[in-house]
């Protein structure tokens, strides 16, 4: 079955270290790939995308991403944490620019 | 220019009682997206909605149901309530259709069905 797996459910790290938010996806095609983000009350944000080329992804607020076809992973990651990242993050797929399926999400938590 | 707005962000129904969800997207964005979110199931995607056609339809029961006008405004109904139907209710706008461009979300609306 058509699935996208956050393994992680809850992460606590310190301010300043760096993060890796792990996402696997299981198709038989490369998906479009997305991480999003969710603060308390509010609703998702774009981090970054992937549809083609280049594999290490830039996105907004210093986080990047790097497909890797051969894992079937898009890991979220960001070399220093500010207390302000602390959020729910989501990894979303999509099949033929379709409808957006979102994995179960992960918590991250910071502490100064 | 203003972001996705959706009204109400919070209501209240009884069980069986039906209610409708708003959601205004960005100014020239043809796009409107609706998912559900809970604690259980987590991000699920509702329905897509592209200048006034339903052109994408998730698993959801018949209950759920939507439109969206020609100025590209769409409402979410749900009818006859049940208590599985608490949830986050989230629109995200766009200017193209499905993933072809960035969605853009609003709060939500938090529907509490007792």
């Amino acid at each position: 079955a058509q699935s996208v797996t956050q393994p992680d459910i809850h992460i606590t790290v310190s301010e300043g270290a760096s993060l890796e938010l792990r996402c696997n996806y299981s198709y038989g095609a490369t998906p479009y790939l997305f991480w999003y983000v969710q603060s308390p009350g509010q609703g998702l944000q774009l981090l970054l995308k992937y549809f083609s080329g280049d594999t290490l992804v830039q996105g907004i607020k210093g986080f990047e991403a790097e497909f890797k076809r051969s894992q079937s992973s898009f890991n979220l990651r960001k070399p220093s944490v500010h207390w302000s990242d602390a959020a729910e993050y989501f990894c979303a797929v999509a099949i033929n620019t379709d409808k957006l399926i979102f994995g179960t999400g992960t918590r991250l938590q910071v502490f100064p | 220019k203003a972001g996705v707005t959706q009204t109400p962000r919070y209501l209240i129904k009884t069980r069986g009682q039906q209610v409708t969800l708003s959601c205004s997207p960005i100014s020239g964005h043809r796009s409107v997206s609706w998912y559900q979110q809970t604690p259980g199931q987590g991000l699920q995607f509702l329905f897509e909605y592209f200048s006034e056609t339903q052109r994408n339809k998730g698993n959801f029961p018949g209950r759920f149901s939507g439109r969206q006008f020609s100025n590209s405004r769409s409402e979410m109904n749900v009818s006859t309530l049940e208590l599985g139907d608490s949830a986050l209710y989230l629109c995200a706008s766009s200017g193209l259709a499905g993933v072809n461009g960035e969605q853009y979300f609003g709060p939500g609306t938090r529907l509490t069905v007792t």
